[in-house]
């Protein structure tokens, strides 16, 4: 199995500053048709995750534009321009290149 | 609009049985590929269960292989989780998913546990 590993596991961040989560994947996740399955997740709470980003750097409808995905191979980031109170949560990535699909650890945002 | 509800979970003991539904709106089973997620208490997010909506090919996760099995009903827009010997293990929220985890049911609370 590909195995996602995320870092760092816990972001504390300051409101209206920028933050970065990496993932990197144990193989490439250039699939036989030529894209590549990456995909970024949103979890609040007690809630379901939501969908952010697709094929590496493609947002959601409704996703806002202060988010960002982008990365090749084994190595990808999101990055969100400037953070605000809603984007509080954990952020999972997950490929869907190889059986089985395989989401990382997670990435819990918390407001300092 | 898309909406995926999901129901039957509930409290089951180990090797026990459960049946988990999920109904949805706004698209056809039968043209989507569908997926169950599950996230037990404090851990990751993990695929478990696949079904095609073209061909209907099922996949399995080799974590509930030969346990568990997805299957769909077109007429009645829905898909299912049929899930056997169940072990203490499986306790987490499921999720019914649509293709590439695009959109999310609200999850339904699996226990196992005697």
């Amino acid at each position: 199995d590909v195995v996602m590993t995320q870092s760092p596991l816990s972001l504390p961040v300051t409101l209206g500053q920028p933050a970065s989560i990496s993932c990197r994947s144990s193989q490439s996740l250039v699939h036989s048709d030529g894209k590549t399955y990456l995909f970024w997740f949103h979890q609040r709470p007690g809630q379901s995750p939501r969908r952010l980003i697709y094929e590496v750097s493609n947002r959601d409808s409704g996703v806002p534009d202060r988010f960002s995905g982008s990365g090749s191979g084994t190595d990808f980031t999101l990055k969100i321009s400037r953070v605000e109170t809603e984007d509080i949560g954990v952020y999972y990535c997950m490929q869907g290149s190889h059986w089985l699909w395989t989401f990382g650890q997670g990435t819990e945002v918390e407001i300092k | 609009e898309v909406y995926l509800v999901e129901s039957g979970g509930g409290l089951a003991q180990p090797g026990g049985s459960l049946r988990l539904s999920c109904a949805v709106s706004g698209f056809s089973v039968s043209t989507y590929d569908m997926n169950w997620v599950r996230q037990a208490p404090g851990k990751r997010l993990e695929w478990i269960s696949y079904i095609s909506g073209r061909s209907g090919a099922v996949w399995h996760a080799g974590s509930v292989e030969g346990r568990f099995t997805i299957s769909r009903d077109n007429a009645k827009n829905s898909l299912y989780l049929q899930m056997n010997s169940l072990r203490v293990e499986d306790t987490a929220v499921y999720y019914c998913v649509r293709g590439h985890m695009a959109d999310w049911g609200q999850g339904t609370l699996v226990t196992v546990s005697s």
